[in-house]
């Protein structure tokens, strides 16, 4: 199966600061016939489903706020909030979609400071 | 709308047996590969069994921890989603979601991705 490891498990960052999220799999997960990685990023406010917000490593979901952004390939990625706004805070998880089972990181809170 | 919606969760003893319905409705369900994803309290999320669609041949993925107890179906004349569990442990309890790409008679999203969810159902095994 292939692992995948966020960090970190939780930041606190002030209102307007940057929020960066890391997301590694344990082997790659991209797919060369097509030059995508199949990597997804949720987040889940408490008592939530996960909303998906990325997929595709950098493609923004429809009404997702430009303020998120994706970017990575391989076996590294990362999920960036350019300015954190008070409904921002949730837990976000990356997820891989490669390969069956498509297993998801442990997940990171982000909280205000 | 578009909509997933888990039910049959509940408390269940050590060893007992349990099966979840999803009831999808607002989106072409036989065309897309449907999912259960469970969390357990206070932990994350994890990925537990997967059916494609019938013209994909129907065919099932499992998780490790689940593989040989668990059974995904589907009746796509009722545009349901099943999971069936048995020998339950423990360390099955979770809430339990089902989710999907959105597909229309056109086809489905090319995300790959789960962007329609359910609210879960909750499964609580204990003696």
């Amino acid at each position: 199966d292939i692992v995948m490891t966020q960090s970190p498990d939780s930041l606190a960052v002030s209102l307007g600061e940057r929020a960066t999220i890391n997301c590694k799999s344990s082997q790659s997960v991209l797919d060369s016939s097509n030059n995508k990685n199949y990597l997804a990023w949720y987040q889940q406010r408490p008592g939530q489903p996960p909303k998906l917000l990325i997929y595709y490593t950098s493609t923004r979901e429809s009404g997702v706020p430009d303020r998120f952004s994706g970017s990575g390939s391989g076996t590294d990625f990362t999920l960036t909030i350019s300015s954190l706004q008070a409904e921002d805070v949730s837990v976000y998880y990356c997820q891989q979609y490669y390969r069956t089972p498509f297993t998801f990181g442990g997940g990171t809170k982000v909280e205000i400071k | 709308d578009v909509q997933l919606v888990e039910s049959g969760g509940g408390l269940v003893k050590p060893g007992g047996s349990l099966r979840l319905s999803c009831a999808a409705s607002g989106f072409r369900f036989s065309y897309a590969w449907m999912t259960w994803v469970r969390q357990a309290p206070e932990k994350g999320l994890e990925w537990v069994a997967r059916i494609k669609s019938k013209n994909n041949g129907g065919t099932t993925d499992y998780a490790a921890p689940v593989k040989d107890r668990f059974t995904i179906s589907r009746d796509d004349s009722t545009n349901t989603l099943y999971l069936e569990m048995n020998s339950l442990s423990t360390e099955d309890t979770a809430v339990y979601f089902c989710t999907s790409e959105y597909c229309t008679n056109f086809g489905c999203s090319t995300k790959g991705a789960y962007d329609i969810w359910g609210p879960g159902t909750m499964v609580t095994v204990s003696s």
